[in-house]
């Protein structure tokens, strides 16, 4: 059970938009604590793709987006393409566990 | 850009020991924090340790303390990850990644990656 809640899958014909979001609590994303997002595709490292909430670093591209309200937070790809397929990763900072805590990760399907 | 590469991993018996390393280069490593993160087959990524830029504050999940114990060598540009009494659920490839800060408090995000060590355990 992770800290930090996914849903599990999402999908999306190409060209359209998505959402995952990711749910935490008063001693992580409620306390005050940044959420980041990450790419992962098998066989291959993580891919930051967004950090402090809402910031891309250089590369990434503008239909990828990310926002926080509350305990939660959520990421939103539009203009989805073959490649955004793949499993994204929420992460914060737990200041219960004084640790970094993920969430389970959701699993991107392009139709 | 910067870049990280682990090794030492492999097939261990439950109950032995290994350690873990990462190699950086092409940024300044005592400039930053870093981690270790694994990633259990068929499973999501779970944080298992972190250290500040001077050693001074580490940190570990909790399904890993007491037996895990993470260092670094600012000389060498080197992360290592030291796994006693291993588990077969300790089976996983294990990343180390790259704070964007110096202290890992606070929780900012992991910048860079190496590509992972696969670490077995089993008898």
């Amino acid at each position: 059970q992770s800290v930090l809640t996914q849903p599990p899958s999402v999908s999306g014909a190409p060209g359209q938009r998505v959402t995952i979001s990711c749910t935490g609590s008063t001693s992580n994303i409620g306390a005050g604590s940044d959420v980041h997002w990450y790419q992962k595709l098998p066989e291959t490292a993580p891919k930051l793709l967004i950090y402090g909430n809402d910031n891309r670093p250089s590369g990434v591209p503008d239909r990828i987006s990310g926002s926080k309200s509350g305990t939660s937070a959520s990421l939103a790809i539009t203009g989805l393409r073959a490649e955004d397929e793949a499993d994204y990763y929420c992460q914060s900072y737990d200041i219960s566990r004084s640790g970094l805590v993920f969430g389970g990760g959701t699993r991107l399907t392009v139709l | 850009e910067g870049q990280l590469v682990e090794s030492g991993g492999g097939l261990v018996q439950p109950g032995r020991s290994l350690t873990l390393s990462c190699a950086a280069s092409g940024f300044i490593f005592d400039d930053y924090a870093m981690h270790w993160v694994r990633q259990a087959p068929g499973k999501g990524l779970e944080w298992v340790s972190g250290i500040s830029w001077n050693s001074r504050s580490v940190g570990y999940a909790d399904s890993v303390k007491g037996r895990f114990t993470i260092s670094r060598d600012n000389a060498k540009n080197a992360l290592f990850l030291q796994l006693n009494s291993l588990r077969t659920e300790d089976t996983a490839f294990y990343f180390c990644a790259r704070d964007r800060r110096p202290m890992f408090q606070g929780g900012d995000a992991l910048d860079i990656w190496g590509p992972g060590t696969m670490v077995t355990v089993s008898s």
